[in-house]
């Protein structure tokens, strides 16, 4: 059974400032980690995907996996009001072979303010 | 804007009633997917097609009937629902079948209320 754990917040956050997203997740078979997007009444928008250790970089956004200690993090720079949302982390990928979905963590809700 | 197209926006439906959501996507993804999202919780999935054959039931109740009638398109049809069935429903879709390296995308999702 595949968890994935998110703290739920509000995450509040002074417009500027780098925001700070952190995941884990238990399957240590996992191999892809997405970082999506939900507004609220609207479906979740895909921002950034990594399946190999370490960084990656996009614009404002950079998430960042550590696989030995089953942790996947995104940071946000130059927090916009915008980027008020909640994030949802989401694992993909078992020992297995077949398209599987995604496991989500149950969301943080960020809140940026001006 | 998604390349995941689902309809209707919005739907009510009686608890006697049978409808169906709809789901279609061109961009040759061959997996689908149908996710359940109740407020303020985070999506869960519900079924996954795999070129076109039901690869994943997640123990979803039988009022729910998926079908993938081409590699494009993908149904969920609704019949003798509960009240709290009501929820947004998601589509999805991905390139390959392999469990990983496979970007799930969104549709905008069905707003279900059950009466």
């Amino acid at each position: 059974q595949k968890e994935v754990e998110q703290n739920s917040g509000p995450l509040s956050v002074p417009e500027g400032a780098i925001a700070s997203l952190n995941c884990t997740y238990s399957d240590r078979g996992s191999q892809s980690f997405f970082w999506y997007r939900q507004y609220s009444g609207k479906s979740p928008e895909l921002i950034m995907f990594i399946y190999s250790n370490g960084d990656k970089e996009d614009g404002r956004f950079t998430a960042q996996l550590n696989k030995a200690s089953q942790y996947v993090s995104l940071l946000i720079r130059d927090s916009q009001p915008s980027d008020s949302a909640t994030y949802l982390c989401a694992v993909n990928g078992g020992s297995g072979g077949g398209a599987d979905g995604l496991t989500f963590g149950k969301g943080t809700h960020l809140i940026i303010q001006p | 804007d998604t390349e995941v197209t689902q309809t209707p926006k919005h739907l009510v439906m009686g608890m006697t009633n049978k409808k169906s959501l709809k789901c279609e996507q061109h961009m040759g993804h061959r997996a689908m997917y149908w996710y359940k999202q109740k407020a303020k919780k985070p999506p869960e999935l519900m079924f996954v097609y795999s070129y076109e054959k039901l690869s994943i039931n997640e123990s979803v109740p039988s009022r729910f009937s998926p079908e993938c009638p081409n590699s494009s398109l993908l149904n969920l049809h609704l019949h003798a629902l509960q009240p709290e069935d009501s929820a947004l429903y998601l589509c999805a879709s991905s390139q390959g079948t392999a469990g990983s390296g496979n970007t799930i995308y969104f549709g905008e999702g069905s707003w279900l209320t059950v009466v």
